[in-house]
Protein backbone atom coordinates (compact mmCIF):
# COMPACT_ATOMS: atom_id res chain seq x y z
CA UNK A 1 0.00 0.00 0.00
CA UNK A 2 1.04 3.28 -0.75
CA UNK A 3 -0.08 7.09 0.58
CA UNK A 4 0.30 10.35 -1.44
CA UNK A 5 1.75 13.12 0.40
CA UNK A 6 0.10 14.67 3.02
CA UNK A 7 -3.00 14.76 1.08
CA UNK A 8 -3.93 11.61 2.00
CA UNK A 9 -3.67 10.79 5.82
CA UNK A 10 -5.04 7.17 6.11
CA UNK A 11 -3.03 4.30 4.64
CA UNK A 12 -4.37 0.55 5.37
CA UNK A 13 -2.49 -2.65 4.66
CA UNK A 14 -2.80 -6.19 4.99
CA UNK A 15 -0.27 -7.75 7.48
CA UNK A 16 2.31 -9.28 5.45
CA UNK A 17 2.40 -6.10 2.66
CA UNK A 18 5.12 -3.91 2.40
CA UNK A 19 4.16 -0.33 3.04
CA UNK A 20 5.11 2.88 1.59
CA UNK A 21 4.53 5.93 3.41
CA UNK A 22 5.10 9.38 1.54
CA UNK A 23 6.12 12.98 2.60
CA UNK A 24 6.87 15.91 0.71
CA UNK A 25 8.93 18.80 1.64
CA UNK A 26 9.08 22.28 0.90
CA UNK A 27 12.42 23.74 1.71
CA UNK A 28 15.34 23.25 -0.58
CA UNK A 29 18.00 24.24 2.42
CA UNK A 30 17.02 21.26 4.52
CA UNK A 31 20.01 18.76 5.30
CA UNK A 32 18.33 15.95 7.26
CA UNK A 33 15.13 14.33 7.35
CA UNK A 34 13.63 11.63 10.13
CA UNK A 35 10.61 9.85 10.35
CA UNK A 36 8.65 9.04 13.70
CA UNK A 37 6.44 6.34 14.95
CA UNK A 38 3.59 7.90 16.99
CA UNK A 39 1.27 5.16 19.00
CA UNK A 40 -2.25 6.73 20.69
CA UNK A 41 -1.03 8.11 23.89
CA UNK A 42 2.46 7.98 23.66
CA UNK A 43 5.19 10.23 22.10
CA UNK A 44 6.79 9.93 18.94
CA UNK A 45 9.63 7.44 18.04
CA UNK A 46 12.69 7.93 16.44
CA UNK A 47 12.45 5.22 13.19
CA UNK A 48 15.03 6.08 10.70
CA UNK A 49 16.90 9.43 9.72
CA UNK A 50 18.88 10.31 6.78
CA UNK A 51 21.20 13.16 5.42
CA UNK A 52 20.60 15.22 2.19
CA UNK A 53 23.78 14.03 0.94
CA UNK A 54 22.61 9.82 1.16
CA UNK A 55 19.55 8.95 -0.81
CA UNK A 56 18.91 5.49 1.02
CA UNK A 57 19.07 4.40 4.46
CA UNK A 58 18.13 1.28 5.30
CA UNK A 59 17.10 -0.21 9.29
CA UNK A 60 15.48 -3.34 10.18
CA UNK A 61 12.66 -3.73 7.96
CA UNK A 62 12.41 -0.14 7.54
CA UNK A 63 14.04 2.03 4.24
CA UNK A 64 14.08 5.91 3.66
CA UNK A 65 14.69 7.10 0.49
CA UNK A 66 15.43 10.91 -0.36
CA UNK A 67 14.67 12.68 -3.72
CA UNK A 68 15.99 16.36 -3.64
CA UNK A 69 15.13 17.27 -6.80
CA UNK A 70 11.07 16.58 -6.33
CA UNK A 71 11.62 17.27 -2.64
CA UNK A 72 10.00 14.35 -1.40
CA UNK A 73 10.95 11.60 1.40
CA UNK A 74 9.29 7.85 1.80
CA UNK A 75 9.43 5.37 4.21
CA UNK A 76 9.21 1.54 3.26
CA UNK A 77 8.04 -0.58 6.02
CA UNK A 78 8.49 -4.28 4.89
CA UNK A 79 6.22 -7.33 5.76
CA UNK A 80 4.15 -4.88 7.68
CA UNK A 81 2.78 -5.89 10.96
CA UNK A 82 -0.26 -4.99 13.28
CA UNK A 83 2.19 -3.44 15.69
CA UNK A 84 3.42 -1.01 12.66
CA UNK A 85 -0.17 0.28 13.09
CA UNK A 86 0.40 4.27 14.57
CA UNK A 87 0.96 7.87 13.00
CA UNK A 88 3.78 8.30 10.75
CA UNK A 89 5.33 11.61 10.95
CA UNK A 90 8.14 13.22 8.54
CA UNK A 91 10.22 16.13 9.47
CA UNK A 92 13.19 18.34 8.34
CA UNK A 93 15.96 20.19 9.61
CA UNK A 94 17.77 23.07 8.44
CA UNK A 95 21.31 24.01 9.19
CA UNK A 96 20.75 27.86 9.58
CA UNK A 97 17.40 26.51 11.64
CA UNK A 98 19.73 25.63 14.48
CA UNK A 99 17.97 22.24 15.73
CA UNK A 100 14.67 23.01 15.18
CA UNK A 101 12.38 19.83 13.66
CA UNK A 102 9.80 21.11 11.53
CA UNK A 103 7.03 18.13 11.21
CA UNK A 104 4.57 17.29 8.29
CA UNK A 105 1.19 16.46 9.36
CA UNK A 106 1.26 12.46 9.20
CA UNK A 107 -0.30 9.86 8.24
CA UNK A 108 -2.28 6.96 10.19
CA UNK A 109 -1.17 3.82 9.35
CA UNK A 110 -3.42 0.79 9.85
CA UNK A 111 -2.61 -2.98 9.54
CA UNK A 112 -5.50 -5.50 9.42
CA UNK A 113 -4.43 -9.23 10.39
CA UNK B 1 18.52 3.73 30.38
CA UNK B 2 16.08 6.07 30.72
CA UNK B 3 14.25 8.26 28.38
CA UNK B 4 13.11 11.42 28.65
CA UNK B 5 9.74 11.85 31.68
CA UNK B 6 7.16 14.51 31.37
CA UNK B 7 4.95 15.36 34.41
CA UNK B 8 1.77 15.82 35.16
CA UNK B 9 0.96 12.99 32.41
CA UNK B 10 -2.10 14.91 32.15
CA UNK B 11 -3.66 18.21 33.36
CA UNK B 12 -7.01 19.56 33.22
CA UNK B 13 -7.56 23.16 34.25
CA UNK B 14 -10.27 26.21 34.25
CA UNK B 15 -9.55 28.84 31.89
CA UNK B 16 -7.66 31.55 32.88
CA UNK B 17 -5.50 29.40 35.56
CA UNK B 18 -1.71 29.28 35.34
CA UNK B 19 -0.29 26.03 34.41
CA UNK B 20 3.49 24.61 34.60
CA UNK B 21 4.53 21.40 32.90
CA UNK B 22 7.43 19.46 33.72
CA UNK B 23 9.84 17.86 31.96
CA UNK B 24 13.66 15.75 32.84
CA UNK B 25 15.42 15.51 30.09
CA UNK B 26 17.57 12.04 29.25
CA UNK B 27 20.66 12.70 31.46
CA UNK B 28 23.45 13.75 29.72
CA UNK B 29 21.51 15.05 27.16
CA UNK B 30 22.61 19.19 26.26
CA UNK B 31 19.64 20.08 24.50
CA UNK B 32 16.35 20.42 25.33
CA UNK B 33 12.82 21.08 22.85
CA UNK B 34 9.36 21.68 23.39
CA UNK B 35 6.71 21.10 21.25
CA UNK B 36 3.04 21.11 20.58
CA UNK B 37 0.96 18.50 18.66
CA UNK B 38 -3.13 19.37 18.65
CA UNK B 39 -5.87 16.62 18.34
CA UNK B 40 -4.66 14.86 15.00
CA UNK B 41 -1.90 17.32 13.61
CA UNK B 42 1.62 17.43 13.52
CA UNK B 43 4.40 18.75 16.01
CA UNK B 44 4.36 22.41 16.71
CA UNK B 45 7.76 23.77 17.75
CA UNK B 46 7.55 25.97 20.67
CA UNK B 47 11.06 26.74 22.35
CA UNK B 48 14.57 25.08 22.31
CA UNK B 49 16.92 25.05 25.16
CA UNK B 50 20.82 24.18 23.80
CA UNK B 51 23.61 23.95 26.65
CA UNK B 52 24.14 27.57 28.37
CA UNK B 53 22.95 29.52 24.92
CA UNK B 54 20.14 32.15 24.96
CA UNK B 55 17.29 29.54 23.83
CA UNK B 56 15.42 30.17 20.57
CA UNK B 57 11.64 30.99 21.86
CA UNK B 58 10.74 31.82 18.38
CA UNK B 59 7.85 29.49 18.47
CA UNK B 60 6.37 30.61 21.70
CA UNK B 61 2.60 31.36 20.43
CA UNK B 62 1.83 34.50 22.72
CA UNK B 63 4.07 36.12 25.55
CA UNK B 64 1.64 33.50 27.99
CA UNK B 65 4.09 30.80 27.61
CA UNK B 66 7.20 30.97 28.78
CA UNK B 67 10.06 28.10 29.63
CA UNK B 68 13.27 28.09 31.81
CA UNK B 69 15.89 25.38 32.30
CA UNK B 70 17.44 25.38 35.73
CA UNK B 71 21.13 23.64 35.80
CA UNK B 72 21.19 22.34 31.99
CA UNK B 73 18.52 19.50 32.97
CA UNK B 74 15.02 19.61 34.42
CA UNK B 75 13.00 22.32 32.23
CA UNK B 76 9.43 24.15 33.23
CA UNK B 77 7.13 25.45 30.41
CA UNK B 78 4.54 27.85 31.90
CA UNK B 79 1.63 28.76 30.39
CA UNK B 80 -0.03 31.98 31.96
CA UNK B 81 -3.81 32.30 32.13
CA UNK B 82 -4.30 29.35 30.19
CA UNK B 83 -7.06 29.55 26.91
CA UNK B 84 -8.96 26.80 25.83
CA UNK B 85 -6.85 26.64 22.19
CA UNK B 86 -3.98 25.94 24.90
CA UNK B 87 -5.46 22.46 25.36
CA UNK B 88 -3.15 19.96 23.34
CA UNK B 89 -0.43 17.47 23.89
CA UNK B 90 2.70 19.11 25.36
CA UNK B 91 6.06 17.00 23.99
CA UNK B 92 9.38 17.67 25.29
CA UNK B 93 12.15 15.75 23.33
CA UNK B 94 16.49 16.00 24.07
CA UNK B 95 19.23 15.03 22.34
CA UNK B 96 23.11 14.55 22.31
CA UNK B 97 25.80 17.13 21.60
CA UNK B 98 26.21 17.26 17.56
CA UNK B 99 23.44 14.24 17.58
CA UNK B 100 20.22 15.38 15.35
CA UNK B 101 17.90 12.88 16.17
CA UNK B 102 15.71 13.59 19.20
CA UNK B 103 14.38 12.22 21.91
CA UNK B 104 10.85 12.35 22.87
CA UNK B 105 8.69 12.16 26.34
CA UNK B 106 5.54 10.66 26.92
CA UNK B 107 3.72 14.25 26.64
CA UNK B 108 1.56 15.94 28.70
CA UNK B 109 -2.17 16.17 28.26
CA UNK B 110 -3.43 19.71 28.56
CA UNK B 111 -7.19 20.16 28.68
CA UNK B 112 -8.65 23.70 29.49
CA UNK B 113 -12.38 23.77 30.65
Amino acid sequence: GESVGLHLPTLSVQEGDNSIINCAYSNSASDYFIWYKQESGKGPQFIIDIRSNMDKRQGQRVTVLLNKTVKHLSLQIAATQPGDSAVYFCAEKEETSGSRLTFGEGTQLTVNP
Amino acid sequence: GAGVSQSPSNKVTEKGKDVELRCDPISGHTALYWYRQSLGQGLEFLIYFQGNSAPDKSGLPSDRFSAERTGGSVSTLTIQRTQQEDSAVYLCASSSMGRNEQYFGPGTRLTVT
